[in-house]
């Protein structure tokens, strides 16, 4: 059973970096074909993809947010970490870890998210 | 600005049957599948279809999807009330070598 679950400040200032970690379980980031990918939805918004890392450390980023988005994993402990830089309260969303499936190009287990508010 | 286009909203009664549209480009939807996601109040997204037309284990067979050069829809046949939730198309983007997604169709049942 795969499951996944982000972590992380609830509050972050704006023009601090946030940091966030997914844990997870139920497949391993060896395994040929597989993802972690993060993605947000601000409130009232659209879901938003932010990155993609792969099984084999390939990273993709969303264009928008490239210049401030980094993502690694850490394949013994089963954690990807994402670093966002330059917070602003634009980027006050609901963060999801999800797991991408290359075959099919689907995210299709999610952690159950968490809030991050950005605020003076 | 969502690289893919949906209504905002569609609304129905239950037994009844509602479609929801995605319009993208030849570099998402017209060369690629489509999926959708199904997100209820105070919950993450969960995948709903895969590559166009397929439900993953779980899903009704009330929904279904389906798609016609750059443009594709998803339809719930008799509605139910727990279908009340928001659906977003996602498709992979050759251009931006992403998935991108649809601004989202609040469902009112």
């Amino acid at each position: 059973q795969i499951t996944l679950k982000e972590s992380g400040p609830p509050l972050v200032r704006p023009t601090q970096t946030l940091t966030l970690t997914c844990t997870f379980s139920g497949f391993s980031l060896r395994t040929s074909g597989v993802g972690v990918g993060w993605l947000r939805r601000p409130p009232g918004k659209a879901l938003e993809w932010l990155g993609l890392i792969y099984w084999d450390d390939d990273k993709r980023y969303s264009p928008s947010l490239r210049t401030r988005l980094s993502i690694t994993k850490d394949t013994s402990k089963n954690q990807v970490v994402l670093t966002m830089t330059d917070m602003d309260p634009v980027d006050t969303a609901s963060y999801y870890c999800a797991h991408w499936e290359q075959r099919w190009y689907f995210f299709d287990h999610w952690g159950p998210g968490t809030l991050i508010t950005v605020s003076s | 600005q969502s690289v893919l286009t949906q209504p905002p909203s569609a609304s129905g009664t239950p037994g009844q049957r509602v479609t929801i549209s995605c319009s993208g480009s030849i570099s998402n939807i017209g060369d690629n599948t489509v999926k959708w996601y199904q997100q209820l109040p105070g919950s993450a997204p969960r995948l709903l279809m895969y590559s166009t037309d397929k439900r993953p284990s779980g899903v009704p067979d009330r929904f279904s999807g389906s798609k016609s050069g750059s443009s594709a829809s998803l339809a719930i046949s008799g509605l139910q009330s727990e279908d009340e939730a928001d659906y977003f198309c996602s498709s992979w983007d050759d251009r931006l070598n992403g998935p991108v997604f649809g601004g989202g169709t609040r469902l009112t049942v």
